[in-house]
């Protein structure tokens, strides 16, 4: 089946720095992917839509300077978290559809990166 | 506003029968999901619901009724390694998911 491959697992960073985390679609085109965020036993959170060949669309509230995604090809996608603080800190995962029956529009969730800032 | 309500947590007997029930007040009703969560790890996909009515795959079965915004995903025989967060998500009119925060099964033996 469809797979989304996201790198890297874990990154550890000191406040202040950036951080770039990729997300590839493998063996399949993905125009258009999620990145959600995630805080302990709470919902996943969208992020943001990422648009091959075209800004992303981000929801309310999440900061565009701060999170920056850029969606160079069919098959990747990137975040980068720029000057990373404590707060930061979360479960970021990004997803791409990847089909289903009946219209069901799957979502395919790459493994989920986990961010500590120190 | 839009919300997702299903139990924090649940706690059921290897080999038995549970349900996880969610319930949900969305702008408009185009599906729903139930995704699996192991700890640490990524959501994966279990079954889609857009008729009312029981979709059954296997161990898992999910039923939706659109009239009282109500699913519920049913797990038989139950292993070990089901235990996991199981997450309800509508997809509303502008098909947006709306995700519910989990539900955490713990399996004891």
């Amino acid at each position: 089946g469809a797979v989304v491959s996201q790198h890297p697992s874990r990154v550890i960073c000191k406040s202040g720095t950036s951080v770039k985390i990729e997300c590839r679609s493998l063996d399949f085109q993905a125009t258009t992917m999620f990145w959600y965020r995630q805080f302990p036993k709470k919902s996943l959170m969208l992020m943001a839509t990422s648009n091959e060949g075209s800004k992303a669309t981000y929801e309310q509230g999440v900061e565009k300077d701060k999170f920056l995604i850029n969606h160079a090809s069919l098959t990747l996608s990137t975040l980068t978290v720029t000057s990373a603080h404590p707060e930061d800190s979360s479960f970021y995962i990004c997803s791409a559809i990847t089909g289903g029956a009946s219209g069901a529009n799957v979502l395919t969730f790459g493994a989920g990166s986990r961010l500590t800032v120190l | 506003g839009q919300n997702i309500d299903q139990p924090t947590e649940m706690t059921a007997t290897e080999g038995a029968i549970v349900q996880i029930n969610c319930t949900y007040q969305t702008s408009g009703f185009n599906g729903l999901f139930w995704y699996q969560q192991h700890a640490g790890e990524a959501p994966t996909f279990l079954s889609y619901n857009v008729l009312d009515g029981l979709e059954e795959k296997g161990r898992f079965s999910s039923f939706l009724s659109r009239s009282k915004g109500y699913s519920y995903l049913l797990l038989k025989e139950l292993q070990m390694k089901d235990s996991a967060s199981y997450l309800c998500a509508v997809r509303d009119s502008n098909y947006q998911l709306i995700w519910g925060a989990g539900t955490k099964l713990i399996i004891k033996p």
